[in-house]
């Protein structure tokens, strides 16, 4: 098993650029969800999904979009990249519905300039 | 310690001692917490984790507390050893639809 794949591991977008940050999972697990990571603030949600064709909002959903049609993938897309958005973002996946014992992939560092 | 949502503070440890890290949590309803290691250029990854009706749970040399009462959650490890280095974070459960606060962090530095 791979785990939780996330690609790629580093981009450089300028203002306005929009682009899709992969995530796909082979444990079968149900419930995937993305954060991002900057400095001082830990991790905070940006969308989950607790199944094929189901995504809701999380703490920080602005400017990003998701969609889960098939239960191994989870793509992230940034519409219109701006300089806020420069962060490390973690797709995570878990078993339970829940969210309980979230695997996480290894993060994808993105600057936005 | 840390808090949900605060600073990333530092907790400096010898090679053998044991560590506790602090966690305040925010939410009273709160019903799952876990503790998560981040190593430098990695995901984070699991610990251990506690239900609410637990105050306590052991693992491979590590120990989760649960204080309800004063809403405190804290990680001990036994032995602290120089892989135990990282950022551990503590998360707790806000919703039933599985969503999790994390705190900020706290950098562990073992030194020999």
């Amino acid at each position: 098993n791979a785990g939780v794949t996330q690609t790629p591991k580093f981009q450089v977008l300028k203002t306005g650029q929009s682009m899709t940050l992969q995530c796909a999972q082979d444990m079968n697990h149900e419930y995937m969800s993305w954060y991002r990571q900057d400095p001082g603030m830990g991790l905070r949600l940006i969308h989950y999904s607790v199944g094929a064709g189901i995504t809701d909002q999380g703490e920080v959903p602005n400017g990003y979009n998701v969609s889960r049609s098939t239960t191994e993938d989870f793509p992230l897309r940034l519409l219109s990249a701006a300089p806020s958005q420069t962060s490390v973002y973690f797709c995570a996946s878990s078993r339970d519905q829940a969210g309980e014992k979230l695997f996480f992939g290894s993060g994808t560092q993105l600057s936005v300039l | 310690g840390e808090s949900v949502g605060l600073h990333l503070p530092t907790l400096s440890v010898q090679e053998g001692d044991n560590s506790i890290i602090n966690c305040a949590y925010s939410n009273s309803a709160s019903d799952y917490f876990i503790w998560y290691k981040q190593e430098s250029g990695k995901g984070p990854q699991f610990i251990i984790d506690i239900r609410s009706n637990m105050d306590k749970r052991q693992g491979q040399r590590v120990t989760v507390l649960l204080n309800k009462t004063v809403k405190h959650l804290s990680l001990q490890i036994a032995a602290t050893q120089p892989g135990d280095s990282a950022v551990y974070f503590c998360a707790e459960r806000t919703d039933s639809w599985g969503k999790l606060q994390f705190g900020a962090g706290t950098q562990v530095v073992v030194t020999p």
